[in-house]
């Protein structure tokens, strides 16, 4: 089992809609978790980071983080064609620091016109 | 503009050369680190270093050398011994002592091995 597991996708959603990216990992310890947006050819740009159970919401974006469940999402509202990237969920697993952070492989989101 | 700043964006080298890829940083973090990205994968790192003149191997250290000489800079040599090099290669830094700090990304350097 990945410490860190994404739906691959792509995952397709309609312009305006809402976006719904699932993250879990393995670790039920972590402490510190993050998203980043990745275009394509691009380096991955850090858009949120949660550390405590519930929601966090910065603009069209909310992080929902459960560690009962293990899961992390992330929610993005009245989504653009420009939302369209990879998005990388990141965890620090236990009390390590960054250096240890696991990445997962991303989900691609494709918003359609 | 604070930032993290690596070079060159594309590199084109032949089997058998060692190559050295630069990064550069300029927001005062005290550690770096150096990942590689294959297609459809997610980040590996390679080396990471918290302090100045130390460094640590990550997951897939073999075939890469670094070095820590300023805090700005981290440069990573990839190695003739290195079996797969073409790959996307991105630096990172952040704060050492913040447990939460999440990690910055510079602008990566795609390298191609033929």
């Amino acid at each position: 089992q990945k410490e860190v597991e994404q739906n691959s996708g792509p995952l397709s959603v309609p312009e305006g809609a809402i976006a719904s990216l699932n993250c879990t990992y393995s670790d039920r310890v972590s402490q510190s978790f993050f998203w980043y947006r990745q275009y394509s050819g691009k380096s991955p740009e850090l858009i949120m980071s949660i550390y405590s159970n519930g929601d966090k919401e910065d603009g069209r974006f909310t992080a929902q983080l459960n560690k009962a469940s293990q899961y992390v999402s992330l929610l993005i509202r009245d989504s653009q064609p420009s939302d369209s990237a990879t998005y990388l969920c990141a965890v620090i697993p236990g009390y390590s620091s960054a250096s240890k952070i696991i990445f997962g492989s991303g989900t691609r989101l494709s918003i359609r016109p | 503009d604070g930032g993290i700043t690596q070079s060159p964006k594309y590199l084109f080298r032949k089997e058998g050369q060692n190559v050295t890829l630069s990064c550069e940083q300029n927001l005062n973090h005290d550690a770096m680190y150096w990942y590689r990205q294959d297609p459809g994968q997610g980040l590996r790192l390679i080396y990471y270093s918290q302090i100045v003149n130390d460094f640590q191997k990550g997951d897939i250290a073999e075939g890469y050398s670094v070095s820590r000489e300023k805090k700005e800079s981290f440069p990573l040599t990839v190695t003739s011994a290195q079996k797969n090099p073409t790959a996307f290669y991105l630096c990172a830094s952040n704060h050492r002592d913040l447990t939460n700090s999440p990690l910055h990304f510079g602008n990566g350097t795609r390298l191609t091995v033929t």
